[in-house]
């Protein structure tokens, strides 16, 4: 099993530009997150899915979308990308949402110039 | 506000000088606590969940404990491969993460 798979690894983008982050999981597990992490700070929720067809916002969702067409798919859209932004963005998935651990990839790191 | 607060932010130890990191928590009903450790370049990996006052688990060199406030992992006999950032987050209806112990061990 490979848990759970980001892309890409790496990305630059300018100032106004979109893309998309990816995260598929192959533990078919009900519950996806994904969260940024900044310097100095500890991971912050920006959006969660609790299965296919339904997501809600975490507590940094601004400047976010995000869609759950399948159970394995989780992917988080940037509309109009922003300095702010740059950050490393890590998905993650667990069971259920109650106190199983959550399980994370190794995360995309997005700098916005 | 629920805050989870880890000390010391870094850590350098000598290899087998045992030690402690500490995660301190202010939550409304605590569902779980959990440990992370995660290496640079990589996400955070899984290690322990303790669930009430007064549960222990070990891993290796590694135990976490717990208390109605707080948390501790100690670190017995640290080996070089131990070298990583570890996470404390507390479990409300959401994961509320400490900022991290940057722990380096040298030979």
């Amino acid at each position: 099993n490979a848990g759970v798979t980001q892309t890409p690894k790496f990305r630059i983008l300018k100032i106004g530009q979109s893309m998309t982050l990816q995260c598929a999981q192959d533990m078919n597990h009900n519950y996806m997150y994904w969260y940024r992490q900044d310097p100095g700070m500890g991971l912050k929720l920006i959006y969660y899915s609790v299965g296919a067809g339904i997501t809600d916002k975490g507590e940094v969702p601004n400047g976010y979308n995000v869609s759950r067409s399948t159970t394995e798919d989780f992917p988080l859209r940037l509309e109009l990308a922003a300095p702010s932004q740059t950050s490393v963005y890590f998905c993650a998935s667990s069971l259920d949402r109650s106190n199983q651990p959550q399980h994370f990839g190794d995360g995309t790191r997005l700098s916005i110039l | 506000e629920d805050q989870v607060t880890q000390s010391p932010e870094a850590l350098r130890l000598q290899e087998g000088e045992s030690s402690s990191l500490n995660c301190s928590y202010t939550v409304s009903g605590l569902r779980g606590l959990f440990w992370y450790r995660q290496d640079p370049g990589k996400g955070p990996e899984f290690l322990f969940t303790l669930y009430s006052a007064g549960e222990e688990k070990e891993k290796e060199r590694l135990k976490a404990t717990l208390t109605k406030k707080e948390s501790f992992l100690h670190i017995t006999a640290p080996k070089p491969e131990d070298s990583a950032t570890y996470l404390c987050a507390a479990y409300t209806d959401k994961l509320i993460f400490g900022t991290g112990t940057r722990l380096q061990v040298f030979p």
